[in-house]
């Protein structure tokens, strides 16, 4: 079955520490990738996106994520974490045939720690 | 997004009713999506509509049905038959067909005792 996965969906860490986040797709053809943040008592709204070009895009907040195709992955980081940073941050991706739809990973929470 | 509102922000039903989540946009998009959102589980897709006057079931639809009779609205009903309805539920929105962002309402959070 076609899924996205999100591993270690609870990390800790403390202020300026790096984060990284996995995400891995099982779709075989061209895809669009997305990750979500979720702050307490927010909209869900977007972190960045690939859709071509440039395998590594920058999104808000200093956050950027690389696209490996090869590995069917993209990975989230950020180099220095802040408490503000404290969410729950959502893969999705959408493969290229057609209906438009959205798949999301389980999510990761993160709590910084300040 | 401002432009997405989700009404009302809390909802309490008894077990047995049905219940209708409000939608509403106003950025002229022409996709509309809802989604459940439970714990650990991620966002799952129930219902999801391209143009007016048509959509398509999603991953979860059992127990629940939408209409869209306006561009700018697609109600939710969660029926009696949705065993488990308790959950967030969140709204979205896509500029049109083979648009790919889509964008978020604040979300409804329903629950059924």
């Amino acid at each position: 079955a076609q899924s996205v996965s999100q591993h270690n969906h609870h990390v800790i860490l403390s202020e300026a520490a790096s984060l990284e986040l996995g995400c891995n797709y099982s779709y075989g053809g061209t895809v669009n990738l997305f990750w979500y943040v979720q702050y307490p008592g927010q909209h869900l709204q977007l972190l960045l996106k690939y859709f071509s070009g440039d395998p590594l895009v920058k999104g808000i907040k200093g956050f950027e994520a690389e696209f490996i195709k090869s590995k069917f992955s993209f990975n989230l980081r950020k180099p220095s974490v802040q408490w503000s940073d404290t969410a729950e941050y959502f893969c999705a991706v959408n493969p290229i045939y057609g209906n438009n739809r959205l798949a999301f990973g389980k999510g990761n929470q993160v709590v910084v720690i300040p | 997004d401002g432009g997405i509102t989700q009404s009302p922000k809390y909802l309490f039903r008894k077990e047995g009713q049905n219940v209708t989540l409000s939608c509403e946009q106003n950025l002229n998009h022409d996709a509309m999506y809802w989604y459940r959102q439970d714990p650990g589980q991620g966002l799952r897709l129930i219902y999801y509509s391209q143009i007016v006057n048509d959509f398509q079931k999603g991953d979860i639809a059992e127990g629940y049905s939408v209409s869209r009779e306006k561009k700018e609205s697609f109600p939710l009903t969660v029926t009696s038959a949705q065993k488990n309805p308790t959950a967030f539920y969140l709204c979205a929105t896509a500029r049109e067909q083979g648009a790919y962002e889509q964008y978020f309402g604040p979300g409804t959070r329903l629950t059924v005792t």
